[in-house]
């Protein structure tokens, strides 16, 4: 157990819906990150906040949009879902992330399967 | 931009073979770091090591080691005397010091153990 949670581990909806997927973080951690698995692109990085503030983009489509919360947990937002978007998503987390500072550890969640039927 | 290659799309063993699985990387970075990442059928994404750039050195950790060499560009990993539960894919990621501890991940190698 790495001390990540996600909800919902899946979600089935149809294209067009919007979901929202939930992280909580390791305690101590400010750095929240999301990466989505698909088949054909493999592990990719979308976005990471730090403490609050979004530090870095990915390759997140501009229908995908995350927030992290005063009480660091994050929230990913997918809207006019299309069948494409069915993946894996994980959220990690590490205790820092801020550029400049070594990079840490970055430990992942049981992660949210999204089917779009 | 940083790139992680693992070639070997799946490997399968028998029981108590060695294995090794490769990873090579390219990045502009002269501090990088370097991290191997188990899944495991049930799908969670393990974190088995972490290495910076400036650590050559070998790791040991019971049956698993690591070989890091910066002149190839390389970062291999090999299970010793293989079980069934390190049945897997292994995912071998680049994170560099100018890009907020983001990860690169290499597509992942699938480890097949046969009883």
């Amino acid at each position: 157990d790495s001390g990540v949670t996600q909800t919902p581990k899946h979600l089935i909806t149809a294209t067009g819906q919007r979901v929202t997927l939930r992280c909580s973080p390791r305690s101590g951690d400010l750095s929240v990150y999301w990466y989505q698995q698909s088949l054909d692109q493999g592990l990719q990085f979308l976005i990471q906040y730090y403490n609050g503030e979004e530090r870095a983009k990915g390759n997140i489509l501009e229908r995908f949009s995350a927030q992290q919360f005063p009480d660091l947990h994050s929230e990913l937002n997918l809207s006019s879902l299309e069948l494409g978007d069915s993946a894996l998503y994980f959220c990690a987390s590490s205790v820092g992330g801020a550029s400049g500072v070594q990079a840490d550890t970055q430990y992942f969640g049981p992660g949210t399967r999204l089917t779009v039927l | 931009a940083q790139k992680v290659t693992q070639a070997q799309t799946e490997i399968s063993v028998v029981e108590k073979e060695d294995v090794t699985l490769d990873c090579v990387y390219e990045t502009r970075d002269t501090t990088y770091y370097l991290f191997w990442y188990k899944q495991p059928p049930s799908g969670e994404l393990v974190f088995l090591i972490r290495r910076n750039s400036f650590d050559e050195q070998n790791e040991i950790s019971g049956r698993y080691s690591w070989n890091f060499q910066k002149s190839t560009s390389s970062f291999n990993f090999t299970i010793t005397a293989s079980q069934v539960v390190d049945s897997a894919v292994y995912f071998c990621a680049l994170s560099e010091d100018s890009g907020y501890s983001t990860l690169t991940f290499g597509k992942g190698t699938m480890l097949l153990v046969s009883p």
